[in-house]
């Protein structure tokens, strides 16, 4: 079965850092592309990240830029985000995402993992 | 780096149809023929209904189409039924290997 399961969410005061992990199984994950959505609680959802097949390049939403960190681990099947420098406005569902590049689209998505920033 | 604009809550009977329009500019929707559409429950992940503008991965329902015209990608459903209530959002690769989100739509069935 193709599953992707995210982990790492969690409680986190101002200004701490957090690395979530997204850990892929019933597929070739080298093959694809990756991304990280967020949705904060009762909103939209928002595209912060994406990482090509091999990790050597990556895109970032202008608001996370400096902060958020994406890679992969392709030897573990599993993509990470790291965070540094959290916001109260980071908090929010974090989705991962395969992209099968051609043809374009997300086609699977995590369960998501919850971070909360707050003191 | 906007978000796509998308109608507020749009609402129709059982059998109608029903579109939900996907507004951005030449450098995202306009640009490009990478728009898709997901649909989602609440408290669920979202879930790929279109793709490339206007093709369906296998296993969704062919009620659900898409189409562009100018910078205004269209998402319908067709022969509206209940389990079509929820919340739909458009997304769009854009200049600079980045991509945006629509702001979503509720959908109702009354």
């Amino acid at each position: 079965e193709v599953q992707l399961v995210e982990s790492g969410g969690g409680l986190v005061q101002p200004g701490g850092s957090l690395r979530l992990s997204c850990a892929a199984s019933g597929f070739t994950f080298s093959n694809y592309w990756m991304h990280w959505v967020r949705q904060v609680l009762g909103k939209g959802l928002m595209w912060v990240s994406r990482i090509d097949t091999d990790g050597s390049e990556t895109t970032y939403a202008d608001s996370v830029k400096g902060r958020f960190t994406i890679s992969r681990d392709n030897t573990k099947n599993t993509l990470y985000l790291q965070i540094i420098g959290l916001r109260a406005e980071d908090s929010g569902v974090y989705y991962c995402a395969r992209d099968p590049v051609i043809p374009d689209g997300m086609d699977v998505w995590g369960q998501g993992t919850t971070v909360l920033v707050s003191s | 780096q906007s978000a796509l604009t998308q109608p507020a809550p749009v609402s129709g009977s059982p059998g109608q149809s029903i579109t939900i329009s996907c507004t951005g500019t030449s450098n995202d929707v306009g640009g490009y023929n990478l728009v898709s559409w997901y649909q989602q429950y609440p408290g669920k992940a979202p879930k790929l209904l279109i793709y490339e503008v206007t093709e369906r991965p296998s296993g969704v329902s062919n009620r659900f189409s898409g189409s562009k015209s100018g910078n205004t990608a269209s998402l319908t459903i067709s022969g509206l039924q209940a389990e079509d209530e929820a919340d739909y959002y458009c997304c769009s690769y854009a200049r600079n290997n980045i991509w945006i989100f629509g702001g979503g739509t509720k959908v109702t069935v009354l």
